[in-house]
């Protein structure tokens, strides 16, 4: 299983941070695991961002504010993540994983680093 | 939210040297607590998950331990490619929550 992020490196303050994970090796439909985006802050520990279900159904991290939201292409095989009002204490790499159901990241992306500056 | 606490931050050792890492839970969280390993500019690498069971192709001087708020994670004789950050995260509850890291390096 293979999972790769892409987007923007560079965003402005208070624009939107969009990624996308692209995932081989496993169908993105499967139903048997969830797929999440977890970030780390510079010199800093990893936050878990939210899960997309291949449903489409979602679950996000509360202390993000309503300010998350994901959405999924199973046919493309890709899954995408938005964060709206960004600040540049949302600079960080972001990372997609999937999850066997149990909250266990078994396969990670490479990484993407973004960073938050006009 | 559950809070993860580990301890030491950071760990001066040698080659040949017994590890051990601790993880602390804010509430009890069963064996729902998973180890991972991450080396400098690479996405973290799962070790443990459900407090001791072994990923596949993980070596077996790596353990875990541990039940409802107190873990650790043992390295019984460090080899060189074991330097790396390790980090806790429990998986009792969304949303999930790592330990800020325990770093290992070299005395």
């Amino acid at each position: 299983v293979q999972l790769q992020e892409s987007g923007p490196g560079l965003v402005k303050p208070s624009q939107t941070l969009s990624l996308t994970c692209t995932v081989s090796g496993d169908s993105i439909s499967s139903g048997d695991c969830y797929w999440n985006w977890i970030r780390q802050l510079p010199g800093k520990g990893l936050e878990w961002i939210g899960y997309i279900f291949h449903t489409g159904s979602s679950y996000y991290n509360p202390s993000l504010k309503g300010r998350v939201s994901m959405s999924i292409d199973t046919s493309k095989g890709e899954f995408s993540l938005r964060l709206t009002s960004v600040t540049a204490a949302d600079t960080a790499v972001y990372y997609c994983a999937r999850d066997d159901l149990t909250g266990t990241f078994d396969y990670w992306g490479l990484g993407a680093p973004v960073t938050v500056s006009s | 939210d559950i809070q993860m606490t580990q301890s030491p931050s950071s760990l001066s050792t040698s080659i040949g040297d017994r590890v051990t890492i601790t993880c602390r839970a804010s509430q009890s969280i069963n064996i729902n607590l998973n180890w991972y390993q991450q080396k400098p500019g690479k996405a973290p690498k799962l070790l443990i998950q459900a407090a001791s069971d072994l990923q596949a192709g993980v070596p077996s001087r790596f353990s875990g331990s541990g039940f409802g708020t107190d873990f650790t994670l043992s390295i019984s004789s460090l080899q060189p490619e074991d330097f790396a950050t390790y980090f806790c995260q429990q998986s009792f509850s969304t949303a999930y929550t790592f330990g800020q890291g325990t770093k290992l390096e070299m005395k």
